[in-house]
């Protein structure tokens, strides 16, 4: 199975900052199509996994473009610039383009 | 708009089986790739499996000889059974979309005697 490791696990950020979070892949995300099917998520408290960035850098409908996802192969990113109180939560990555599909184990996002 | 819930037991004793439906409305489960995904303690985020709008069906390995994934799309449900449960199933279970547009609320199940 491709094991997706992120990092840090957990971060503090003041309102308006910026975050970086990283995850790599123990094997290369490029499909077979030539597509690289990363995505992000955030996990509010109580609440589902909202899509955030799908295929490493696009942002799913309604996602500000304080998100930016980039990377490729086998490293990605996920940025947020000017944070909100509304960005806080746990961020994960997943991939979808080999079975099993797998996710991260988060990054917890918390105020500073 | 689109909406899914899930519906089950909140309660399984061990090595019984699982039922959770899945009801979408706001668009056609023959459109739509279906997936299930659990949250445990113990492993986090899992995916489970999926159904194709065309209705033949991925597995996790993880869970393939005791799970199965089906639907109804004239009741707009999409529907997971797993049987021979184990404590370490405990978790919430959740159906999406593929690729993970849109979630359910999630239906929290404990394996306990």
């Amino acid at each position: 199975d491709v094991v997706m490791t992120q990092t840090p696990v957990s971060m503090s950020v003041s309102l308006g900052g910026q975050v970086s979070i990283s995850c790599r892949s123990s094997q290369s995300l490029v499909h077979n199509n030539g597509n690289t099917y990363l995505s992000w998520y955030i996990q509010k408290p109580s609440q589902s996994p909202q899509l955030l960035i799908y295929k490493v850098s696009n942002r799913f409908s309604g996602i500000s473009d304080r998100f930016s996802g980039s990377g490729s192969g086998t490293d990605f990113t996920l940025k947020i610039s000017r944070v909100e109180p509304d960005d806080l939560g746990v961020y994960y990555c997943g991939q979808g383009t080999q079975y099993p599909y797998t996710f991260g184990a988060g990054t917890k996002l918390e105020l500073k | 708009q689109v909406q899914l819930k899930e519906t089950g037991p909140g309660l399984v004793q061990p090595t019984q089986t699982l039922s959770i439906t899945c009801t979408v409305s706001g668009f056609s489960l023959t459109s739509y790739y279906m997936q299930w995904v659990r949250q445990t303690p113990g492993k986090g985020l899992e995916w489970m499996g999926f159904i194709r709008s065309g209705g033949s069906t991925e597995y996790n390995s993880e869970f393939k000889s005791r799970l199965s994934i089906s639907r109804d799309t004239s009741k707009n449900q999409v529907f997971l059974k797993m049987n021979s449960l184990k404590t370490e199933d405990t978790g919430v279970y959740y159906c999406a979309t593929h690729p993970g547009n849109y979630w359910g609320q999630g239906v929290m199940v404990t394996v306990s005697s």
